[in-house]
């Protein structure tokens, strides 16, 4: 199935250091998701993004819902050890699909205490 | 908050066997859904569910069922196992069609 570009596929930064990754699609999504998954566990949900052009922050997480409806960024600021894991964007709502979610391949990020 | 979990986190068959995992919310949300994860293949879907009794084909139904008979609930069904359903199985689910999906932790299925 269709999949989102996500980039980078991996990331390794110093304590402290401020992270940004981004989806970018050649279809319009309606939603736009940011999961984060540890290895072995769930996908768990950082940011939920509804409206073109929407800015929304969670703790030390920002995204942003990109003006095209083709993309989203997410930063992440002053990061922590237990940022370390694996950030997945997902859109929703392509081509009348209301319920598929499509994802990106994700991106591996480690941090350095 | 939402809550999904799942029956099992890891689970160990033979091949030929009939596996049920299991899938329970407790939000009362409308739909459910199965994926399955793998390295290079990233989330997949396999079946979902937007009312009790009724599911819909994802992207991988082969070697699958599902059965959704009450509205908290959502089992998968691996009729006959075999080797390449050796998988992460991530259950969903989510209020309405365009809301966000909340996902369980997981099961880990080997099939030997």
């Amino acid at each position: 199935g269709q999949q989102l570009n996500q980039s980078p596929q991996s990331m390794f930064i110093q304590e402290g250091e401020d992270v940004s990754m981004n989806c970018t699609s050649s279809s319009i999504f309606n939603t736009w998701l940011w999961y984060k998954q540890d290895p072995g566990e769930g996908p768990v949900l950082l940011i939920a993004l509804y409206k073109a052009g929407e800015l929304t922050s969670n703790g030390r997480l920002t995204a942003q819902f990109g003006i095209t409806r083709k993309d989203s960024f997410l930063n992440i600021s002053a990061s922590i050890p237990s940022d370390v894991g694996i950030y997945f964007c997902a859109g929703l709502g392509s081509g009348g699909s209301n319920y598929k979610l499509t994802f990106g391949k994700g991106t591996l990020l480690t941090v350095n205490p | 908050d939402v809550k999904v979990t799942q029956s099992s986190r890891y689970l160990v068959k033979r091949t030929g066997e009939k596996v049920f995992l299991e899938c329970v919310q407790d939000m009362d949300h409308e739909n459910m859904f199965w994926y399955r994860q793998d390295p290079g293949l990233g989330l997949r879907l396999i079946y979902f569910s937007y009312d009790v009794k009724m599911k819909e084909k994802g992207d991988i139904p082969e070697g699958y069922s599902v059965s959704r008979e009450k509205k908290e609930r959502f089992s998968l069904i691996l009729e006959s196992a075999s080797t390449n359903q050796t998988s992460m199985y991530l259950c969903a689910s989510s209020l309405s069609g365009q809301d966000e999906q909340y996902f369980g932790p997981g099961t880990r299925l080997t099939v030997t």
